[in-house]
């Protein structure tokens, strides 16, 4: 079966610093997608960042870079320069399946709170 | 603005009770998603619709019920509400391209008392 484990309930960066959040997952599936989102303190989720399994290189978005391990089955997501609005539940999910439409069928780790300081 | 409509947004109930959660997208994707969250379990996958006029389980289906008649709804009906079905619960759409990238609603608060 698939799963994801996030293993830091809460975290503390100093604004402008780089973090780091922790994801690892288990599958026995060759092709997978693995996915950040954020959810900042008024409830919403808003998706930050995608890597799918076969894609050689580590995705990046902005700020947002995923550091993919596929022997290690981590895929960690860093934050650059962090910003006080980076403060928000982040989550690390995987996809069920890798076929077409049907891949926002997404198992989810527990989660990461972080929290930026001034 | 184009996106996913949940309501109602917060809702008390008493057990027993049915409820129906609406989701109406106007983004025109296939897929359609109910999740519920919970504090320390993420979010779990409760149905789902690949398209209009299919619909399948997902992790924790039980007590739950979704129809799809058209593109843009998909309902979700608690037949008798229990407590343990107190959660926010998240409505999301998928255009099924290559990420599977998710577009969440706004989310809708459940207390089953």
């Amino acid at each position: 079966a698939q799963k994801i484990t996030q293993t830091q309930p809460g975290m503390f960066v100093q604004e402008k610093e780089a973090v780091t959040l922790d994801c690892t997952y288990d599958t026995s599936d060759q092709s997978y997608g693995l996915f950040w989102y954020k959810q900042p303190s008024s409830g919403e989720m808003i998706f930050l960042i995608y890597q799918g399994s076969y894609d050689e290189q580590n995705a990046t978005e902005g700020r947002y870079s995923l550091n993919f391990q596929k022997a290690r089955k981590s895929a960690n997501l860093v934050i650059s320069a962090s910003q006080l609005g980076d403060s928000a539940m982040y989550f690390c999910a995987m996809t069920y399946t890798m076929i077409y439409n049907q891949g926002g069928k997404l198992i989810f780790g527990q989660g990461t709170e972080l929290s930026v300081k001034p | 603005i184009a996106g996913i409509t949940q309501a109602p947004t917060s809702q008390i109930l008493a057990a027993g009770r049915r409820m129906t959660l609406r989701c109406t997208q106007d983004m025109r994707h296939n897929a359609m998603y109910w999740y519920r969250q919970d504090l320390g379990l993420g979010l779990r996958l409760i149905h789902y619709s690949n398209t209009a006029g299919t619909t399948g389980k997902g992790e924790v289906p039980d007590g739950y019920s979704v129809s799809r008649a058209n593109t843009d709804d998909f309902p979700l009906t608690l037949a008798s509400a229990v407590p343990s079905q107190t959660s926010v619960y998240f409505c999301a759409s998928s255009d099924g391209g290559d990420t599977g990238e998710l577009f969440f609603g706004e989310g809708s608060r459940l207390t089953v008392l």
